[in-house]
């Protein structure tokens, strides 16, 4: 069974700074993984997707990367700023499957 | 154009009532999903619908929960005899083709048993 696991849980960083939010899971027979973006109370605004032949996609400020062998992801976010306040969350797809496997999510604070 | 619209926003019922939760996925969308999300957590699927048909319901944690989908387009997710373990955030999503696509949500029904 897909397990999903994110770190840190909670991140609370000063505007301007680099981000690098991480996401793990044990099964490397991925189709694709996505990011999401969720603000308290709404539902979830998908990021970036990359499928499991790429390495990486970029959206502005931000750019997840794959590495499909070690079973991790990372989100950066470049020169963050207070409305990037949020919880993002990582979705695995296994191969072979519709349904998604969600991490639990970094809370993230950028604070003025 | 419109998003996935989830009715009602917030929805309280005593233990034991019966609830209906509404979705209405993006227009021209044949795949449908249903999430619950509890505090602190990440989504957890319970029933995919490819059309009218669900494709696979293997997360719908008893025989309480229900869903349907019966033209294809807006969906109901039912719950009898509500428990308190049943509070959560029902989550919607949409996507264009299921599983190939960006999954589109809606902001979900805020469901709380006392």
């Amino acid at each position: 069974k897909q397990e999903v696991t994110q770190i840190p849980a909670a991140l609370s960083v000063p505007e301007g700074e680099n981000l690098v939010l991480n996401c793990s899971f044990t099964d490397s027979a991925i189709y694709n993984l996505q990011w999401f973006r969720q603000d308290p109370g709404k539902g979830l605004t998908s990021l970036l997707l990359i499928q499991s032949s790429q390495r990486e996609q970029t959206s502005g400020r931000l750019n997840a990367s794959l590495d499909k062998s070690s079973g991790r992801s990372t989100l950066y976010i470049a020169a963050s700023q207070p409305g990037d306040s949020a919880t993002y969350l990582c979705a695995v797809r296994p191969r072979g499957s519709y349904i998604p496997t969600f991490g639990r999510g970094t809370s993230l604070i950028v604070h003025p | 154009g419109a998003g996935v619209s989830q009715t009602p926003s917030n929805k309280v019922t005593e233990k034991g009532k019966y609830v209906e939760l509404r979705c209405d996925p993006i227009s021209g969308h044949t795949a449908l999903y249903w999430y619950r999300q509890s505090l602190g957590q990440g989504p957890e699927f319970l029933i995919y619908f490819q059309g009218t048909g669900a494709a696979d319901d293997s997360g719908l944690p008893n025989d309480r929960f229900f869903a349907v989908r019966p033209e294809g387009s807006v969906s109901t997710l039912k719950i009898q005899r509500t428990e308190r373990g049943d509070s959560a955030v029902y989550l919607c999503a949409s996507s264009l083709v299921g599983g190939e696509e960006t999954q589109y949500f809606g902001p979900g029904t805020r469901l709380l048993v006392l």
